[in-house]
């Protein structure tokens, strides 16, 4: 059974940097790319970006394209997320999780979630 | 592309049948999934490519449609469906959800 793990919760300062990691067990990591959603509280999912887990390749969404890299570690299966020059605005649940290959499409559906990491920022 | 749902909540008995709509800007051919997020959990696929219920999944969840508009079924509402129900497009990036349906019981 598929399972991906992330680290846990985080505070920080806005202006700060983040890095959240995504731990996957139970199958084989660069068979199936790895994306990442956040939900701020009492929100919606809002897509954060893609990453490809055999090429390394990603697509980041605009909202945060300059200040986000998505990366993995192919040798521990783990993938990261790093969110930099934090705002309030980012305060938030983080979730990576797999895209399933059920269907011949790049970025969905994604079939197995982590259980999400809180990051907060305040002052 | 943008994704719009309605109702954006509902509240319905136990044994109605409850539909929820999805509508996408752009025509998306049927790569359109939904999702169930219980509260304080983390979501769930119920259905992708539209229609094809996801391994697990109770069947009284069905889901339709294909281009613009989409529904998602619930035949035959269960406490346990209390959840909020997101609709996301997967064509092409960004893989944008929609805004969401709460579904309470009456």
């Amino acid at each position: 059974q598929a399972q991906l793990v992330q680290s846990g919760t985080e505070v920080k300062r806005p202006g700060a940097s983040v890095k959240v990691s995504c731990k996957a067990s139970g199958y084989s990591f660069t068979d199936f790319h790895i994306t990442w959603v956040r939900q701020a509280p009492g929100q919606g999912l809002e897509w954060m970006g893609w990453i490809s887990t055999y090429s390394g390749g990603t697509n980041y969404a605009q909202k945060v394209q300059g200040r986000v890299s998505m990366t993995t570690d192919t040798s521990t299966t783990t993938a990261y997320m790093e969110l930099r020059s934090l705002t309030s605005d980012d305060t938030a649940v983080y979730y990576c999780a797999r895209v399933s290959g059920l269907t011949q499409t790049t970025y969905g559906p994604v079939d197995f979630w982590g259980q999400g990491t809180l990051v907060t920022v305040s002052s | 592309i943008q994704m719009t749902q309605s109702p954006s909540s509902l509240s319905a008995s136990i044994g109605d049948r409850v539909t929820i709509t999805c509508r996408a800007s752009q025509g998306i051919l049927n790569h359109l999934a939904w999702y169930q997020q219980k509260p304080g959990k983390v979501p769930q696929l119920l259905i992708y490519a539209a229609s094809t219920l996801q391994s697990g999944v109770p069947s009284r969840f069905s889901g339709s449609g294909f281009g613009t508009d989409f529904s998602l079924i619930i035949s035959s509402l269960q406490p346990e469906d209390v959840a909020t129900y997101y609709c996301q497009k997967y064509n092409t990036a960004p893989p944008t959800f929609g805004p969401g349906t709460k579904v309470e019981i009456k």
